[in-house]
């Protein structure tokens, strides 16, 4: 049973630090994983999603990397700002079947000025 | 600005009542699933529909259905509402069959008293 842990439950950093957030899965048989951002009471916002295929992906300020033998993902945040604050969510889409996305708890982020 | 919409933004039932959330999806978004997140918690899959019919479950309850439209609009029905059924529910869509990644609209709020 395919499982995703994030660490650390929660961060809070000042303004301008660079930042790495964890995530887990117990099963290396994924398709892809996405990073996921999370304002409070909010929908999710699509931030990276790395297929099984690749190491990495960039964007912006923004880097995922994917080590599948290991089971982990990264998401690197640089220079971070208070708008960065927000739940950080990765989930995995495991392999063969449907489109099922198996989510961590999340990382509640806080950047303060 | 993921072009998913749901309706209402907020809900209050009492336990026992019935509810009916909407989704409406991009043109050509064939794949709708939906999702559960408690507070505190990340997104737990209920189940996914392709091409109006149901393809895929999670570990919920029959009383959890839905239904899909040939205009990319479903919805999830939920009956004798519990408690425990207070949540965010969100839903998702994409192309199926592709490397695109999943859009989530803002989610519905669902209270049970």
């Amino acid at each position: 049973k395919q499982e995703v842990t994030q660490i650390p439950a929660a961060l809070s950093v000042p303004e301008g630090e660079n930042l790495v957030l964890n995530c887990s899965f117990t099963d290396s048989a994924i398709y892809n994983l996405q990073w996921f951002r999370q304002d409070p009471g909010k929908g999710l916002t699509s931030l990276l999603l790395i297929q099984s295929s690749q190491r990495e992906q960039t964007s912006g300020r923004l880097n995922a990397s994917l080590d599948k033998s290991s089971g982990r993902s990264t998401l690197y945040i640089a220079a971070s700002q208070p708008g960065d604050s927000a739940t950080y969510l990765c989930a995995v889409r495991i392999s063969g079947g449907y489109n099922k996305l198996i989510f961590g708890a999340g990382t509640r982020l806080a950047v303060h000025p | 600005e993921t072009g998913v919409t749901q309706s209402p933004t907020h809900l209050i039932k009492t336990r026992g009542q019935q509810v009916t959330l909407r989704c409406s999806s991009q043109s050509g978004h064939n794949t709708v699933s939906w999702y559960q997140q408690a507070l505190g918690q990340g997104p737990q899959f209920i189940f996914q529909y392709y091409r109006e019919e149901e393809n895929g479950r999670g570990n919920f309850p029959p009383r959890f259905s839905g239904l899909q439209f040939p205009n990319y609009s479903s919805e999830l029905n939920v009956n004798a509402l519990e408690l425990d059924d207070s949540a965010l529910y969100l839903c998702a869509s994409r192309y199926r069959d592709s490397y695109n990644e999943q859009f989530f609209g803002p989610g519905t709020r669902l209270t049970v008293l």
